[in-house]
């Protein structure tokens, strides 16, 4: 069974600098990874995905991901924070077989401090 | 192009009363998914359909709990008799490939 861990339920950093935020999955064969934020009274939005090839994947609103096969990690990171990018972040995954659920996790809440 | 859309927004029903949510998805998308986001729970998979296929119901928590979808498009989400427990976030998604889900705005669901 697939499982996903996001150990913190806040971070705090200040604008400008840099952020991160973990995840950490299990899943039997290949992983497809996901990782989607949530504004207040919103929907979830696609951030960056990771399928095959690159480890380094890039998204929307300069976001970034890193697969990490030998720890099954996939933390998301961006160089320079932005006020506007505080929000709940999830981490998902899924397994490749065929279309199948994403299994969440438990969801990070960022705050960027002015 | 137009995105997930769901009605309705908000939806404030009685203990025991039945309720519908319908999701419409991005046209084209041949997936569709429904989830339930609350406090106690995060964010849970309900059911997903795709195309003709025999829909995946292992994730509904009751016998209450149905859905359907009419000619690969539309798609409702029925709960009867509804409980307190059932108070939720409701959250459709949809899907071309097998890769990401764009999510709709949810339905809210407030059992009384």
């Amino acid at each position: 069974a697939q499982s996903v861990a996001q150990p913190e339920d806040q971070v705090n950093v200040a604008e400008g600098n840099p952020l991160t935020v973990k995840c950490t999955y299990s899943v039997s064969g290949n992983p497809y990874l996901f990782w989607y934020v949530q504004y207040p009274n919103r929907g979830l939005q696609f951030l960056l995905k990771y399928i095959t090839g690159d480890n380094l994947v890039k998204g929307s609103y300069g976001f970034e991901a890193e697969f990490n096969k030998s720890q099954t990690s996939f933390h998301l990171k961006k160089p320079s924070a932005l006020v506007s990018d505080s929000a709940l972040y999830f981490c998902a995954v899924r397994d490749s077989r065929g279309f199948q659920k994403l299994v969440f996790g438990t969801g990070t809440r960022l705050l960027v401090s002015p | 192009g137009a995105g997930v859309s769901q009605s309705p927004s908000n939806k404030v029903t009685e203990k025991g009363k039945d309720v519908e949510l319908r999701c419409d998805p991005i046209s084209g998308h041949t997936a569709l998914y429904w989830y339930r986001q609350s406090l106690g729970q995060g964010l849970e998979f309900l059911i997903y359909f795709q195309g003709n296929s025999a829909p995946d119901k292992s994730g509904l928590p009751s016998d209450r709990f149905s859905a359907e979808r009419t000619g690969g498009s539309v798609s409702t989400l029925t709960i009867q008799r509804t409980q307190q427990e059932d108070s939720a976030v409701y959250l459709c998604a949809s899907s071309l490939a097998e890769y990401e889900q764009y999510f709709g705005p949810g339905t809210r669901l407030t059992v009384t």
